[in-house]
């Protein structure tokens, strides 16, 4: 039973270009959450993905989007990045979105440059 | 607002003691206190999920407790091991989301 899987595991990329995500959840979860992980710093909620809709948002600006396939897989998108948009991303799944217990991906470290 | 605090920061204790780290949270509602371990640059891993009827939950060496009135969690660790050297996270899941601590930082030193 494979738990969540995100790829890349790393990547870097130039400010001002654009980011995409991907994150499997674990088998049987059908709700994808993303967190953005600043260095020494607890994760930050950024959305909930639920019946490929968006559910929830945290306080992150527009710039952040996101989508869910049919099969539960999700996509965290950036535009535009910043300096600060540096961190480590992190996909969770659970079983519906009334928290329920969340597995989480081993991330993706992004750094801009 | 809803917050969790952690403390201490960060910890340093030697190999084979115990230790105890505290949350404290202002969440409301509140659904359940969850403790994560996470190891540098990887995802979190649950070691415990309590709702607020639960005062106590164990995971082999790690045991955690939960007073609903004074909203305050701990995590007890057993004879450390080496391996305990992580960041652990306490996570109240308030609504609709989980609230995240900052963690404490725990090294544990041969």
């Amino acid at each position: 039973d494979a738990g969540v899987t995100q790829s890349p595991t790393h990547l870097i990329k130039t400010r001002g270009q654009q980011v995409t995500l991907r994150c499997s959840p674990k088998s049987g979860h059908d709700t994808v959450s993303w967190y953005q992980q600043a260095l020494g710093q607890g994760p930050q909620f950024i959305f909930q993905y639920y019946e490929e809709e968006e559910r929830q948002r945290g306080n992150f600006p527009d710039r952040f989007s996101g989508h869910q396939f049919p099969n539960y897989s999700s996509e965290l998108n950036v535009n535009a990045l910043l300096l600060g948009d540096s961190a480590l991303y992190l996909c969770a799944s659970s079983w519906g979105t009334a928290n329920t217990e969340a597995f989480f991906g081993q991330g993706t470290r992004l750094t801009v440059v | 607002k809803n917050q969790v605090e952690q403390s201490p920061q960060s910890l340093i204790i030697l190999e084979g003691k115990n230790c105890t780290l505290q949350c404290n949270y202002t969440v409301s509602p509140f659904s359940n206190l969850r403790w994560y371990k996470q190891d540098t640059g990887r995802g979190p891993v649950s070691l415990t999920i309590m709702t607020f009827s639960e005062n106590t939950k164990s995971n082999g060496r790690y045991t955690a407790t939960l007073d609903a009135d004074t909203k305050q969690s701990s995590l007890h660790i057993t004879a450390s091991q080496l391996s305990d050297s992580a960041s652990y996270i306490c996570v109240v899941s308030g609504p609709g989301n989980l609230i995240f601590g900052k963690g404490t930082k725990l090294s544990v030193k041969p």
